[in-house]
């Protein structure tokens, strides 16, 4: 059963600290997005790749995040320096562009909390 | 330009009765739309999708959905709602594959079921 995983689960730290959230997408899929859900905003997308190149990362504050993706298995989300604002959920999905749509599969999620 | 409107923030139904979730959207072609559940604490999950095929599109934990393109509605139904139903859903709809993959995700509906 393919699954996206994301690591860490949960994540607590003090203002000004670095954050690297970790999100390994499905096997195969050229898609990865990064999301933050928080109960004001809800779902944002912050980022995405399609085979590892960034396509659109204007949901994501640039002073202070950015997002990689090293290689197929690997996508990487870091906040430096974080603040309490960024904390929320975040999550990575992945997915494979299918002929007229996209369906997207979703990780657990990254509970970061800073304060 | 596409949007998602879900028409209720808040569902509540008795534990074996119908459950209603009241979606609709706009499109300038012919969309693909997703139902996706979230259990709390936990990350999203694909309920069911319409491609353009059948109109009437059943899902996993006895959901399904009407495509209605008269109406521009895409309602989510269970015949009989159960306790473990209590979620967040989210309705969704997907561009075109060569729009870049960014998902248009509705404002959510908090299903609860009393017993």
């Amino acid at each position: 059963d393919a699954r996206v995983t994301q690591t860490p689960r949960h994540k607590v730290t003090e203002m000004g600290q670095e954050v690297t959230m970790r999100c390994q997408p499905i096997l195969g899929h050229n898609t990865v997005f990064w999301y933050r859900q928080t109960m004001m905003q809800g779902l944002e997308l912050l980022a995405y790749f399609r085979n590892r190149a960034p396509l659109d990362d204007s949901g994501m504050p640039k002073d202070r995040f950015s997002a990689e993706m090293p290689d197929a298995t690997l996508a990487t989300l870091k906040i430096q320096p974080s603040e309490p604002r960024d904390s929320a959920v975040y999550f990575c999905a992945s997915g494979l562009p299918t002929p007229g749509y996209y369906e997207q599969y979703f990780g657990p999620g990254t509970r970061l909390t800073v304060t | 330009a596409q949007s998602v409107t879900q028409l209720d923030s808040h569902v509540s139904v008795s534990e074996g009765t119908p459950v209603l979730l009241r979606c609709n959207y706009s499109s300038s072609y012919s969309p693909s739309l997703f139902w996706y559940v979230q259990h709390p604490n936990k990350g999203l999950q694909l309920l069911l999708k319409y491609t353009s095929a059948a109109t009437l599109v059943k899902g996993i934990n006895g959901f399904e959905a009407e495509f209605k393109k008269s109406e521009t509605s895409f309602h989510l139904t269970k015949p009989s709602a159960h306790m473990s139903d209590a979620a967040e859903y989210f309705c969704v709809v997907s561009p075109r594959y060569n729009q870049g993959g960014k998902l248009i995700f509705g404002q959510g509906t908090e299903l609860s079921v009393k017993p």
